[in-house]
C-alpha cells in the first residue's frame, strides 16, 4: 500500500518568513495530494490539493508543488503570521481505480509555530 | 448544510465497557471515513465506506473494534470491549463522488474525544 512521509516533524519561523514542508509517497499510482491543516482541538480542514497532471499550484499565500518522477510534493507558505500556527497534514490518494479508490494515506503531520 | 455530525463530542468509560461512536455524512456524499488520532499514530484511517458498504477495513485495530452504515446518512463505529489504549480522537469524514466538481475533498466531523480509564 501507500506510505507517505513527512518532514519536518515541527518547525519555527518568525513571521513574515515563508516556511516549506516536504512529503514523499511511495506509490507511482497516487494521482491526488491535498493538503489538511488541523488547529489545535479542531477538525482537519483541506487547505490545498494538487492533481497529478499539475505541477504546481497556488493560492494566495500558499502553494504546492509536485514531482512525480522523485515522487515527492512540498507545502509552501509564504509571509507567515502567528494564524498560521498549526498541525499540518499531507496526503496522497489513488482515485483512478484499484482497491484503494478513494483512500487518503496521510503523513505524520508537521507542527508549524509562527513567532510574531 | 451543517457539515458532518458526530456524536458525541466527548466519551469517559471505563475498560471493558462497550462505545458506540456516531456519524452523520454531508448529505448527498457517498464516501465515508473513520480515522483515529493519537499523538504517538498520527492520523490512522481504520475504514471506510463507497454507498454504504465497507471498501476497506484494513485498518481497524482488532475485533473488538465494528463499523456499519445501515444507510447514506448514518454510521456507527463499536468498540467492545473498551480498553485504555483506545483512547484517542475519533473523526468521520465524508466526501462526493469523484466526478461531481473533481473534488476530492474529505470533510472532517468534529471528532469524538474518547477516554477509557
Amino acid at each position: 500500500g501507500e506510505n507517505v512521509e513527512q518532514h519536518p516533524s515541527t518547525l519555527s519561523v518568525q513571521e513574515g518568513d515563508s516556511a516549506v514542508i516536504k512529503c514523499t509517497y511511495s506509490d507511482s499510482a497516487s494521482n491526488y495530494f491535498p493538503w489538511y491543516k488541523q488547529e489545535l482541538g479542531k477538525r482537519p480542514q483541506l487547505i490545498i490539493d494538487i492533481r497529478s497532471n499539475v505541477g504546481e499550484k497556488k493560492d494566495q499565500r500558499i502553494a504546492v508543488t509536485l514531482n512525480k518522477t522523485a515522487k515527492h510534493f512540498s507545502l509552501h507558505i509564504t509571509e507567515t503570521q502567528p494564524e498560521d500556527s498549526a498541525v499540518y497534514f499531507c496526503a496522497a490518494s489513488n482515485w483512478a481505480g484499484g482497491t484503494s479508490y478513494g483512500k487518503l494515506t496521510f503523513g505524520q503531520g508537521t507542527i508549524l509555530t509562527v513567532h510574531p | 448544510d451543517a457539515g458532518v455530525i458526530q456524536s458525541p463530542r466527548h466519551e469517559v468509560t471505563e475498560m471493558g465497557q462497550e462505545v458506540t461512536l456516531r456519524c452523520k455524512p454531508i448529505s448527498g456524499h457517498d464516501y465515508l471515513f473513520w480515522y483515529r488520532q493519537t499523538m504517538m499514530r498520527g492520523l490512522e484511517l481504520l475504514i471506510y465506506f463507497n454507498n454504504n458498504v465497507p471498501i476497506d477495513d484494513s485498518g481497524m485495530p482488532e475485533d473488538r473494534f465494528s463499523a456499519k452504515m445501515p444507510n447514506a446518512s448514518f454510521s456507527t463505529l463499536k468498540i467492545q470491549p473498551s480498553e485504555p489504549r483506545d483512547s484517542a480522537v475519533y473523526f468521520c469524514a465524508s466526501s462526493p463522488r469523484w466526478w461531481i466538481g473533481l473534488s476530492y475533498e474529505q470533510y472532517f466531523g468534529p471528532g469524538t474525544r474518547l477516554t477509557v480509564t
